[in-house]
């Protein structure tokens, strides 16, 4: 149990256009799912926390109007980033927590996000 | 401010017995996570201590004391499978994981 999936796992796109990437919880319900960025041989970076049904909790220096963050439902959450740069080529990753799990975060396999 | 500190590299011989040190400052503590993560791969759950003391799981094993801010993870009769980076993360009081700086694991034959 506890499979978190994302989709693309792999994205290439233009500077200047937008990007989405879905984030879901396979066979549990999650309360709460984070996202994080990783650039290369460097550790994770908490972007922003996310609560279904509430607005997303940023983190210092990531820009809100910039990273869209919408957890429509206890299995989904998107980040769309917007109007896409190359310095925004980076791993996204995502994780989620459900009730009652120990603090744990289950991760996704994670996006890569290539921008020309 | 949250301050998470591992060794960046580490290399070791196949078969044998490898310690990967974090050292870390947080404001609020409910317990320290090890994750392995292999290039372009998500982290993958490793170990949990919340309490002081060792937890023993197979060939790994983890090592916590909270009043020293200090956790270890110990992997013994290393494979070749192992190299992989090493990551601390610390759980705060909001829910967060704080990750560490992470430790590349070479493993030689």
């Amino acid at each position: 149990g506890a499979v978190v999936s994302q989709h693309p796992s792999r994205v290439i796109c233009k500077s200047g256009t937008s990007v989405k990437i879905e984030c879901r919880s396979l066979d549990f319900q999650a309360t709460t799912m984070f996202w994080y960025r990783q650039f290369p041989k460097q550790s994770l970076m908490l972007m922003a926390t996310s609560n279904e049904g509430s607005k997303a909790t940023y983190e210092q220096g990531v820009e809100k109007d910039k990273f869209l963050i919408n957890h429509a439902s206890l299995t989904l959450s998107t980040l769309t980033v917007t109007s896409a740069h190359p310095e925004d080529s980076s791993f996204y990753i995502c994780s989620a927590r459900g009730r009652g799990r120990n603090n744990e975060q289950f991760f996704g396999p994670g996006t890569r996000l290539t921008v020309l | 401010g949250q301050n998470i500190d591992q060794p960046t590299e580490m290399t070791a011989t196949e078969g044998a017995i490898v310690q990967i040190n974090c050292t870390y400052q947080t404001s609020g503590f409910n317990g320290l996570f090890w994750y392995q993560q292999h290039a372009g791969e998500a982290p993958t759950f490793l170990s949990y201590n919340v309490l002081d003391g060792l937890e023993e799981k197979g060939r790994f094993s983890s090592f916590l004391s909270r009043s020293k801010g200090y956790s270890y993870l110990l992997l013994k009769e290393l494979q070749m499978k192992d190299s992989a980076s090493y990551l601390c993360a610390v759980s705060t009081g909001f829910q967060k994981l704080v990750f560490g700086t992470g430790t590349r694991l070479l493993v030689s034959p």
